[in-house]
């Protein structure tokens, strides 16, 4: 089974700032997707960013970006130039291989404010 | 990509009633989960729910306490049986296809059902 680990429950930063959420996970499959989903306080969830475990190079979505250490099993998200809609709730989550009929498995979060 | 949506959006109920909540897809789509989202908590799989078969639960939870039904492509219930305080949660919908933007890659959400229980 699969475990993801967010520990850091909240943070808070001043808007126009950089922020590091951290995310690691622990698996044995060798081929997975890793994400990042926002939870605003409307509850719907959005995709952030995904990562396929098999590429080198770590995505990138405008502001949004990864640092993804398949070996350290770590899966950071940066947040550059934040903004007051990036405040949320923010879930790293596991999915096996592609086609699999798993869902996703998801960590605990970690609550972003963005102060003006 | 897919837009989903929920009925209720949310509902207070009994304790000992059942209450059976939709979700929508606009588009049809193989795959459809169920996830619980307890206060103040992160989302736990229910169940996985591909028309033209049973089905499939996690541990923890059983089909007598929560029967989804999955008549078509783009329909699925779920009922929560019996229901507890503990029951008091937001329940999300989810959908993945191979045709939908990201393939079987990205996983789309419903707006989620809360559902408080007294």
């Amino acid at each position: 089974a699969q475990t993801v680990t967010q520990s850091q429950p909240e943070m808070s930063v001043q808007e126009a700032e950089t922020v590091t959420l951290s995310c690691t996970y622990d698996t044995s499959e060798n081929n997975y997707y890793l994400f990042w989903y926002k939870q605003p306080p409307s509850r719907q969830m959005i995709l952030v960013i995904r990562q396929e475990a098999y590429k080198q190079q770590n995505a990138t979505e405008n502001r949004f970006s990864v640092n993804f250490q398949k070996a350290a099993k770590s899966f950071s998200l940066k947040i550059s130039d934040s903004q007051l809609g990036d405040t949320a709730m923010y879930f790293c989550a596991f999915m096996k291989q592609e086609g699999g009929a798993d869902g996703l498995t998801f960590g605990k979060g970690t609550h972003l404010i963005i102060q003006p | 990509s897919a837009v989903i949506s929920q009925k209720p959006s949310r509902d207070i109920c009994q304790r000992g009633t059942s209450l059976t909540i939709q979700c929508q897809v606009d588009s049809q789509v193989t795959m459809m989960f169920w996830y619980r989202q307890q206060p103040g908590q992160s989302l736990t799989l229910i169940a996985t729910a591909n028309q033209g078969s049973e089905a499939t639960y996690e541990s923890g939870f059983v089909i007598d306490k929560f029967p989804i039904s999955r008549p078509n492509l783009t329909f699925s219930t779920l009922t929560v049986s019996n229901m507890s305080p503990e029951d008091s949660s937001i329940y999300l919908c989810s959908a993945r296809d191979r045709a939908l933007r990201g393939g079987y890659n990205e996983q789309f959400f419903g707006p989620g059902t809360r559902l408080t229980v007294l």
